[in-house]
């Protein structure tokens, strides 16, 4: 089992750059979250997907922010334009168990480190 | 929010002592779960206790949760270097808030050989 792999694990950019992440869950799994993790505000759920479909986006800090899910096997979050205050590490996570109220739990890749400077 | 808050912040001790760490949370859960990050990496689930469970086992691993005062320690026994990491409590309340899990702060341990 691949677990949950994420790109670029790295990622340096200039402001005002677009920026795209992208994630393969665990296959058969059903669901899909973004998170963000800062030293400042922890871990921080921005969206999350239930077979494709985006369930909860309450999370995304503006309009800079967008995610897709095109696929079961791929996602993007996409920043555009980048700011210096988006650096951070951007982890993907999937959850497999199907039907709900899901209590199960969350599988996560290695993250992105991204820097805008 | 629903957030849950760790306790300590940061616990240093000497390999093969036991570290406790602490999380409170302001609403009902379904489920409290447990999560260690080493550094640079995702995080792994540790440990799932349901909200009508008290205690839970797994190795070294001992979860307990007292839903009438919102709380829920992690102890690991006979700690070891290798635990050094940072561990995340995450709360799950599906029915108001779907299926999200919302994490703490964290407690970053560090294991002295």
């Amino acid at each position: 089992d691949a677990g949950v792999i994420q790109s670029p694990r790295h990622e340096v950019t200039e402001m005002g750059q677009e920026v795209t992440l992208r994630c393969k869950p665990i296959s058969g799994h059903d669901y899909l979250f973004w998170y963000r993790q800062t030293m400042m505000r922890g871990l921080e759920l921005l969206i999350y997907f239930n077979n494709n479909v985006p369930i909860d986006d309450s999370g995304m800090p503006e309009d800079r922010f967008s995610a897709k899910m095109p696929n079961a096997s791929f996602s993007t979050l996409k920043i555009q334009p980048s700011e210096p205050r988006d650096s951070a590490v951007y982890f993907c996570a999937s959850s497999g168990l199907a039907g709900g109220p899901h209590t199960g739990e969350l599988f996560f890749g290695e993250g992105s480190r991204l820097t805008v400077l | 929010s629903q957030q849950g808050e760790e306790d300590p912040q940061a616990l240093s001790i000497q390999e093969g002592e036991n570290a406790t760490m602490n999380c409170s949370y302001k609403t009902s859960i379904n489920n409290l779960q447990w999560y260690r990050q080493n550094s640079g990496r995702g995080l792994v689930h540790l440990i799932l206790i349901r909200s009508n469970e008290r205690e839970k086992h797994s190795g070294r691993l001992r979860v307990t949760l007292d839903t009438s005062k919102k709380s829920s320690s992690l102890l690991i026994t006979a700690s070891r270097a290798a635990d050094t990491a940072s561990y995340f409590c995450a709360t799950h309340r599906w029915r108001e808030y779907g299926n999200k899990l919302v994490f703490g702060a964290g407690t970053i341990l560090r294991v002295k050989s």
